[in-house]
């Protein structure tokens, strides 16, 4: 089983629509949670981060972290074509000499 | 900041070549990493280093893959011999610390012929 599980997707929606982008992940270690975003042939870059469970809200992106059931979501409102893109969730234990673990992507596009 | 620098954006190569990929961290960040990345496989971690020391190296794929990181400043990641299987886009990150979030460079996509 791998430690961080997430739909490849692709998924298309239409400009304005909600998207919700989900990981699951087997560690109950994990604490600290990220979401990256990768434009196409560009490199990943940090989106956001939360520590433990709770939300955390910037602008139209919502992290939510569910630690009883090992799940995270990237809620993305009123969707736009600027936010195609790869996104690709991380975690890790915050102790000393632990790795991040990345999920695969999930494809997003937004159609205007 | 300039941001994670990484040399050369494109590499083309005859297999059997050897290649050497270069990255420059942030400043002040005592944590880098190397990864792979492919369409079959996503985002694949080869290597990390804290305060220049190699931590982790069981993602290297085979004795043909080397990393260093000589100086806080800089990093390289080479193949020898580099074989067409080889072709990905390799990223270099670095963090503040090992488990603080990643900042990524810009990636060297390699193609062996």
């Amino acid at each position: 089983q791998k430690e961080v599980e997430q739909d490849p997707g692709p998924l298309s929606v239409p400009e304005g629509a909600i998207v919700s982008l989900n990981c699951t992940y087997s560690n109950s270690a994990f604490q600290y949670f990220m979401w990256y975003r990768q434009y196409s042939r560009k490199g990943p870059e940090l989106l956001m981060y939360t520590y433990s469970s709770g939300n955390k809200e910037d602008g139209r992106f919502t992290a939510q972290v569910d630690k009883s059931s090992k799940y995270i979501s990237l809620f993305i409102r009123d969707s736009q074509p600027s936010d195609s893109a790869t996104y690709l969730c991380a975690m890790s234990a915050l102790d000393t000499g632990n790795q991040f673990y990345f999920g695969t992507g999930t494809s997003l596009t937004v159609i205007p | 900041d300039a941001g994670v620098i990484q040399s050369p954006r494109h590499e083309v190569t005859e297999m059997g070549q050897e290649v050497t990929l270069r990255c420059k961290p942030i400043s002040g960040h005592n944590s880098l990493f190397w990864y792979r990345q492919t369409m079959m496989r996503g985002l694949e971690l080869l290597i990390y280093f804290n305060n220049n020391v190699p931590i982790d190296d069981s993602g290297m794929p085979e004795d043909r893959f080397s990393a260093k990181m000589p100086n806080a400043s800089f990093s390289t990641l080479k193949i020898q011999p580099s074989e067409p299987r080889d072709s990905a886009v390799y990223f270099c990150a670095s963090s503040f610390e090992l488990d603080y979030e990643q900042y990524f460079g810009p990636g060297t996509r390699l193609t062996v012929t």
